[in-house]
């Protein structure tokens, strides 16, 4: 199961751009990377998946290199509302295989 | 769709009763994860379940701790007799896997405090 490292936490002021990078040197051939974001008292909502280049959606941008050893969490112009746990996760899933693991998160302050 | 549904939503009890959390996943998905939320340990997940099938039950703490899925709308979670180290949130998501797809839909959650 690949581990994950990201920053403990991040301090950011609205309007400006979020990245927020995570490292997982060991990712394995059939892993996808997936983002979740928490907000206080709810359950992680889902955010982004990816496996390769770039992905987006219209909440986020993740940028995957071609070594695939790390992932950027991109969120353009932060509000208020953004600040959350923000969690990278690194696996993938079919019937017998070991389910992703939700590690620490960066802890996003959106700061007026 | 009224998404992941958890109930009790708090639960309050004594030491060395039985607790039973309760989740109905979304319609049409075809697995089910249990999870637990502390501040100390974070989110672990502690079982999930394909097509109703336990398949990875290595996150359970102890034989406290009993999971079921007997159809593919309901699943429960119960702990017997319960501690005050288990008081946490307890997470229910349900997810339509395939080997690409990871996206899993998490319910409200079950503040489960232990006295």
């Amino acid at each position: 199961l690949a581990k994950t490292t990201q920053p403990i936490s991040m301090d950011s002021y609205e309007g400006q751009e979020v990245n927020i990078t995570c490292s997982h040197n060991n990712i394995a051939t059939n892993d996808y990377i997936t983002w979740y974001q928490q907000f206080p008292s709810q359950g992680p909502r889902f955010i982004i998946q990816g496996y390769k280049t770039k992905v987006t959606n219209e909440v986020a941008s993740l940028f995957i290199p071609a070594d695939r050893k790390s992932s950027t969490l991109s969120l353009p112009r932060v509000s208020l509302s953004d600040t959350a746990v923000y969690y990278c996760l690194v696996g993938a899933f079919d019937t017998g295989r070991r389910a992703l693991t939700f590690g620490s998160g960066t802890r996003l302050q959106v700061q007026p | 769709d009224a998404g992941v549904i958890q109930s009790p939503r708090h639960e309050v009890t004594e030491m060395g009763q039985e607790v039973t959390l309760r989740c109905k996943p979304i319609s049409g998905h075809n697995s089910l994860f249990w999870y637990r939320q502390t501040m100390m340990r974070g989110l672990e997940l502690l079982i999930y379940f394909n097509n109703n099938v336990p398949i990875d039950d290595s996150g359970m703490p102890e034989d406290r701790f009993s999971a079921k899925m007997p159809n593919a709308s309901f699943s429960t979670l119960k702990i017997q007799p319960s501690e005050p180290r288990d008081s946490a949130v307890y997470f229910c998501a349900s997810s339509f896997l395939t080997g690409r797809n990871n996206e899993q839909f998490f319910g409200p959650g079950t503040r489960l405090t232990v006295l």
